[in-house]
Parts: C-alpha cells; sequence; structure tokens
C-alpha cells in the first residue's frame, strides 16, 4: 500500500522569506500523481499544485514549486516569498493512476508565517 | 458556480443517535468521498463511490454508512456503532479518470458528541 510521510509537525517562516515543506511517498507502481494542498483555519482544502509521475520538469504554479526528486521519491513544495495569509496546515497526496481515483494523505505540516 | 455543498457546518450529537451528513455537488463528477479529520491530524477515507448505485470501504469504515442514489448525493451517516464520532468530515470528488486536479472538496462538516 502507498504511504506519504510529512515529518515536519510545524515550521515558522519570517514574512517575504522562502519556506520548503517536506513529502516523502512510498509505491511500486510507476504511474502516480502527486498533488499538495492548502487547508486554512476555516477548513476548506484547496489544491495548490500537481506533479505526474512521468513529468520531466518540476511543476510551478505562481509562488508555489514542486521539487520531484523521482529516485529519492520525495516531493517537496516550496513556498517564495511567503505571506501572512500562507499560515495555514499544508497536505502532500498522492494518487496511483492504476488503483483507482483515491488519494491517500500523509499527516499535514502547519506552517506559520512571522511578521 | 459549480462546487460540493456539504451540511450541516456544525452538528452536535447525543451519544446513541445516529446522524446523517450531507454532501450534494453539481460538478458533474463520476466519483465521490467521504474523508475523516482529527485534530493537527491528516485525512483518512471512510467510504468512497465510483459510480451510483455503488460504494466500497475505505480505510476507516467501521461505524459509518453511505447511500449513492443519485449522482449528485453521497450522504453518510455516522451510526452509534461508532465509538469517537467527533471529528471534522470532508467530502470530496473527482471526474472518473485520472485528473491533475485531484479532488473537489466541500467546505466540511465538524461532528461533535454531547
Amino acid at each position: 500500500a502507498q504511504k506519504i510521510t510529512q515529518t515536519q509537525p510545524g515550521m515558522f517562516v519570517q514574512e517575504k522569506e522562502a519556506v520548503t515543506l517536506d513529502c516523502t511517498y512510498d509505491t511500486s507502481d510507476q504511474s502516480y500523481g502527486l498533488f499538495w494542498y492548502k487547508q486554512p483555519s476555516s477548513g476548506e482544502m484547496i489544491f495548490l499544485i500537481y506533479q505526474g509521475s512521468y513529468d520531466e520538469q518540476n511543476a510551478t504554479e505562481g509562488r508555489y514549486s514542486l521539487n520531484f526528486q523521482k529516485a529519492r521519491k520525495s516531493a517537496n513544495l516550496v513556498i517564495s516569498a511567503s505571506q501572512l495569509g500562507d499560515s495555514a496546515m499544508y497536505f502532500c497526496a498522492m494518487r496511483l493512476f492504476n488503483a483507482g481515483n483515491m488519494l491517500t494523505f500523509g499527516g499535514g505540516t502547519r506552517l506559520m508565517v512571522k511578521p | 458556480d459549480g462546487g460540493i455543498t456539504q451540511s450541516p457546518k456544525y452538528l452536535f450529537r447525543k451519544e446513541g443517535q445516529n446522524v446523517t451528513l450531507s454532501c450534494e455537488q453539481n460538478l458533474n463528477h463520476d466519483a465521490m468521498y467521504w474523508y475523516r479529520q482529527d485534530p493537527g491530524q491528516g485525512l483518512r477515507l471512510i467510504y468512497y463511490s465510483q459510480i451510483v448505485n455503488d460504494f466500497q470501504k475505505g480505510d476507516i469504515a467501521e461505524g459509518y454508512s453511505v447511500s449513492r442514489e443519485k449522482k449528485e448525493s453521497f450522504p453518510l451517516t455516522v451510526t452509534s456503532a461508532q465509538k469517537n464520532p467527533t471529528a471534522f468530515y470532508l467530502c470530496a470528488s473527482s471526474i472518473g479518470d485520472a485528473s491533475v486536479y485531484g479532488y473537489t472538496f466541500g467546505s466540511g462538516t465538524r461532528l461533535t458528541v454531547v
């Protein structure tokens, strides 16, 4: 079974600085997708960025980029120029394309941006 | 606008009662999911449905039941058999094939046993 690990329960970052949130995954499948979601205190899950296992370039979406290292099975989220509104829980998730549409989530990282 | 609506936002239940959480989507998505989230933790899959009139257990289905009589609706019943139901419940949907956008989530229902 697939597993997602986020080893940082909580992190602080100074406003306007960059921060990296770690995510490692474990699967023997070759076809999969990796996702990052943001969950503010209100509870909704906001999709941030996606990386397919066959994508050769790292995904980017505005201030978000995904540092994908396939051999190391890591998919770290990089947030550049942190803003106070970035304070939230962040979840890494994986979907195996040959095993239905279920997303498996990591335990999350709480990011706190300091002014 | 298309989306997923969960209701109610807050729900209080007395011990021994069954309660039903509503989840409705107008995205024409085939698949729907229920997740449970405990404070400071990740999401755990309760049930999922890939098509109308069919659903499967997830990792923590004990004490829960679902139905999928309509494509738009996937209600979750928390039964009295669920020993620790206090949690945040999220409903999600996705299109049938592999989507780069993963899921669309509802805004959640916070259930508290009183």
